[in-house]
């Protein structure tokens, strides 16, 4: 069964800071893959998304970045954190096979920039 | 970005009470997916509508896909303390599949 992993569960960074959140998906061939932010109590945001290694689609811009080096590892980063980007960010994949495919989420990186 | 208007926001009822919530949009989408969240956690997929009219159940469950493709329900039926949590429907754009339209949320207490 396809499974979905994000690490570190937690993060407290200071403000200009690097940030590095890793994402990788198991099971699976060729997932279509997304970062999301959730601010408190607030609804997800897509910030990116890939449907293939390389391949990045930014939705809003902003202080981060994201790269996919292999099939199946997203890794969403900032050079530099802004007080704005904490948050709680997750990672989903879905099956890049046929359209209208659910996707399935990790369980998140609460981000905190002190 | 684009969100689903999502009703009601938020929830309190008494454990054993039926639960309602629902989704609408000025677009037609192509598929509509209901989340359930915990706190801390990644949303959940409890159902999932693929088909305009379609009725889908999933224990004590039950979601329909608006005959107009621009709306959605879900129903909660005996609810349970277990149920707490934040709902999110969503959906997908028949022109781009790739990306999920998620609603604002609804965050359900119940109470024992």
């Amino acid at each position: 069964s396809q499974t979905i992993h994000q690490w570190p569960a937690t993060l407290v960074q200071p403000v200009g800071s690097p940030l590095s959140l890793e994402c990788t998906v198991e099971g699976t061939s060729n997932p279509n893959l997304y970062w999301y932010r959730q601010a408190a109590g607030r609804g997800l945001q897509l910030l990116f998304y890939s449907v293939g290694i390389g391949q990045i689609s930014s939705e809003v811009p902003q202080n981060l970045s994201a790269s996919r080096p292999q099939d199946r590892q997203f890794i969403l980063s900032s050079k530099k954190l802004l007080l704005s980007d904490s948050g709680f960010y997750l990672c989903a994949w879905n099956s890049g096979v046929g359209s209208n495919q659910p996707q399935h989420f990790g369980d998140g990186t609460r981000l905190s920039i002190l | 970005g684009q969100q689903l208007n999502q009703s009601p926001q938020s929830m309190f009822i008494q454990e054993g009470e039926d639960v309602s919530m629902n989704c609408t949009s000025s677009s037609i989408f192509n598929t509509w997916l209901w989340y359930k969240q915990d706190p801390g956690e990644g949303p959940v997929l409890l159902i999932a509508l693929y088909k305009a009219g379609e009725l889908t159940s999933n224990g004590r469950l039950t979601a329909q896909f608006g005959i107009t493709r621009k709306d959605s329900f879900l129903n909660i039926s005996a609810s349970i303390p277990s149920d707490v949590g934040i709902y999110f429907c969503a959906g997908q754009l028949p022109y781009n599949t790739d990306k999920l339209i998620f609603g604002t949320g609804t965050r359900l207490q119940v109470f024992p």
